[in-house]
């Protein structure tokens, strides 16, 4: 599994975009980057999925770089309610047996009034 | 749509007691199931995981126990709890679909004293 390196914590002000890079330097060409957000005591939530260049939803967007080894987690316009901690991870999208997700510490957000 | 439960919510149990967790999924048939553990401001790690009944992978030597009895049925058990089991306990599910999407339940905080 490809290992991922984030930063450990962020502090961010209301209505701003929040970035977090995270770095996956092994990423496997079969490889997809997956972003989860934790909440304080519930489990984490699945956000966004990509492979390469830009994917965005309601909640994120997503941006890679051609060559793969690093992606950014944007957060547009955030509030206080975005206060979690993100977890970058990478691994294949399809297996046959159990996949094995591989949570690091994360990044901390902290958005401020 | 798909729902998972985990209870007890919150466990308050002295060391050398036994443990039992449940979760269970509603709503799909067949998923894979896992158990994470998350220290207190920690990432989460993967404790048991299964791809059917009776079928259960572990993945971190330790006097924990997991058993799958029914399809939507994922047991975490202990004959003996210690210090170092106190944690917030997570089950998760997840279909043959997106491998790296996974759908975890509210937890179960457990206080070993």
């Amino acid at each position: 599994l490809a290992k991922t390196t984030q930063p450990i914590s962020m502090d961010s002000y209301e209505g701003q975009e929040v970035n977090i890079t995270c770095s996956h330097n092994n990423i496997a060409t079969n490889d997809y980057i997956t972003w989860y957000q934790q909440f304080p005591s519930q489990g984490p939530r699945f956000i966004i999925q990509g492979y390469k260049t830009k994917v965005t939803n309601e909640v994120a967007s997503l941006f890679i770089p051609a060559d793969r080894k690093s992606s950014t987690l944007s957060l547009p316009r955030v509030s206080l309610s975005d206060t979690a901690v993100y977890y970058c991870l990478v691994g294949v999208k399809i297996k046959a047996a159990g996949n094995k997700l591989t949570f690091g510490g994360g990044t901390r957000v902290l958005v401020k009034p | 749509s798909q729902t998972i439960h985990q209870w007890p919510a919150t466990l308050v149990q002295p060391v050398g007691s036994p443990l039992s967790l449940e979760c269970t999924v509603e709503g799909t048939s067949n998923p894979n199931l896992y158990w994470y553990r998350q220290a207190a401001g920690r990432g989460l790690q993967l404790l048991f995981y299964s791809v059917g009944i009776g079928q259960i992978s572990s993945e971190v030597p330790q006097n924990l126990s997991a058993s799958r009895p029914q399809d939507r049925q994922f047991i975490l058990s202990s004959k003996k709890l210690l210090l170092s089991d106190s944690g917030f306990y997570l089950c998760a599910w997840r279909t043959s679909g997106n491998y790296n999407e996974q759908f975890f339940g509210p937890g179960t905080r457990l206080t070993v004293l």
